[in-house]
């Protein structure tokens, strides 16, 4: 079945500093994968998908991620952050098998302090 | 074009009573998913409907919970006689097609309470 494992409960870096969140994926084939951000009170904003092509790949916000299919990893990265990234940030991955509800990782809360 | 609308944005019930949450796809969008969030928790899966069609409740619960997305109006998420483990922010999306790769758009989410 799948499942999704973000390691990281909360994370706190600086401003300007550099942003890697981690995401691991159970899967059979090839996934479809995704990154949602989820600011406070408010619904979820897709960052950036993957499904087939370029193992890396850019979305909004100056967010990028990597598939990695040997590490099963899907991790997300910004070079610099800033304090407006403050947010949880959810990966998920598709049901697959036709099917295409989605399966959300315990997501990652992130801190930018000054 | 306006994104998907959830309302109530709250809604508090007490033990035993129902709760009806309404979901308005984006324009366009004919396929609707509702999510469950409970307390430090990512998202889970409930239902995903096309007007007049469930086409996949594995998530939801055996009791209490029904869904419906009319051909005319929202999709209605209605739990009856609720307990206190209801309490939850329960998030609708939207997506114009039913293929894997479209991209599912999200509502702000009903936080439910049962008091």
């Amino acid at each position: 079945a799948q499942s999704v494992t973000q390691p990281d409960i909360h994370i706190t870096v600086s401003e300007g500093a550099s942003l890697e969140l981690r995401c691991n994926y159970s899967y059979g084939a090839t996934p479809y994968l995704f990154w949602y951000v989820q600011s406070p009170g408010q619904g979820l904003q897709l960052l950036l998908k993957y499904f087939s092509g370029d193992t890396l790949v850019q979305g909004i916000k100056g967010f990028e991620a990597e598939f990695k299919r040997s590490q099963s990893s899907f991790n997300l990265r910004k070079p610099s952050v800033h304090w407006s990234d403050a947010a949880e940030y959810f990966c998920a991955v598709g049901a697959g098998n036709g099917a295409n509800n989605l399966f959300f990782g315990t997501g990652t809360r992130l801190t930018v302090i000054p | 074009n306006a994104g998907v609308m959830q309302n109530p944005r709250h809604l508090v019930r007490r033990r035993g009573q129902e709760a009806r949450l309404r979901c308005s796809p984006m324009k366009g969008h004919s396929h609707v998913y509702w999510y469950r969030q409970l307390p430090e928790e990512g998202l889970k899966f409930m239902v995903y409907l096309q007007k007049e069609n469930i086409i996949d409740e594995s998530g939801m619960p055996k009791e209490r919970f029904s869904a419906e997305f009319p051909k005319e109006g929202p999709s209605i998420l209605r739990i009856q006689q609720v307990v206190r483990g209801d309490s939850a922010a329960y998030f609708c999306a939207s997506s114009r097609s039913g293929s894997p790769t479209d991209e599912q758009f999200f509502g702000p989410g009903t936080r439910l309470t049962v008091l």
